[in-house]
């Protein structure tokens, strides 16, 4: 079926230490997926994409990795601060037209 | 850096009325999408759009929407008699393929009363 879906709700975390985001999905067939944050009142912002090709992927202080085998995603902020306070989202992405599939979202709090 | 625009960011109507949402798809994007997000939900697809065709729609997406590209630059959504259940935040996105990032608006948040 369509589904994907984030372990946390809420995740906090202390400025400067490392967030971790996660998420799982049931397509296997999917082969795109993409990381979005989402500040109050604001659309999604593109972070980072990998492909089902890929098991890690690499943006500036952002990474994703794709666990095919458990069907895992999970995004990794490198020494978190304030303004990554948000809702991330993962987004399955259905071949077919482009369609996005996205997960309900984890809402980031970095505590000073 | 280009970004997809949307107009208006707030619109308030009356049930049963019709309303239009507006987007500015990137320049050179040829791939349109609409979305939406009911608060505190995640964001649902309702609509894709390539080469003045839809391309695939989501069971949201019933008789009462329709999208359009009027124009180059403008892509529309239209509701014809809008639902208190229709009230959300409207995002509009655009891409370069239909396996390619989708580059979102910052959203139309419409209100039926």
């Amino acid at each position: 079926g369509e589904s994907v879906g984030l372990h946390l709700p809420t995740l906090s975390v202390q400025e400067g230490d490392n967030s971790i985001i996660n998420c799982a999905y049931s397509n296997s067939a999917s082969d795109y997926f993409i990381w979005y944050k989402q500040e109050s009142g604001k659309g999604p912002q593109f972070i980072i994409d990998i492909r089902s090709n890929m098991d890690k992927r690499q943006g500036q202080r952002v990474t994703v990795l794709l666990n095919k085998t458990v069907k895992h995603l999970s995004l990794q902020i490198a020494a978190t601060q304030p303004g990554d306070s948000a809702v991330y989202f993962c987004a399955e992405n259905m071949r077919q037209g482009g369609k996005l599939i996205f997960g309900q979202g984890t809402e980031l709090s970095v505590k000073p | 850096e280009p970004e997809v625009t949307q107009t208006p960011s707030h619109q308030v109507t009356q049930m049963g009325q019709e309303v239009i949402l507006r987007c500015v798809p990137i320049s050179n994007h040829l791939y349109f999408y609409w979305y939406r997000q009911i608060l505190g939900q995640k964001v649902e697809f309702l609509v894709s759009f390539y080469n003045n065709e839809i391309s695939e729609k989501s069971e949201i997406f019933d008789d009462q929407f329709s999208v359009e590209r009027p124009d180059g630059s403008n892509f529309t959504l239209k509701i014809r008699s809008t639902k208190l259940e229709d009230s959300a935040m409207y995002f509009c996105a655009s891409s370069e393929s239909p396996s390619g990032a989708q580059y979102f608006g910052p959203g139309t948040r419409l209100l039926v009363l």
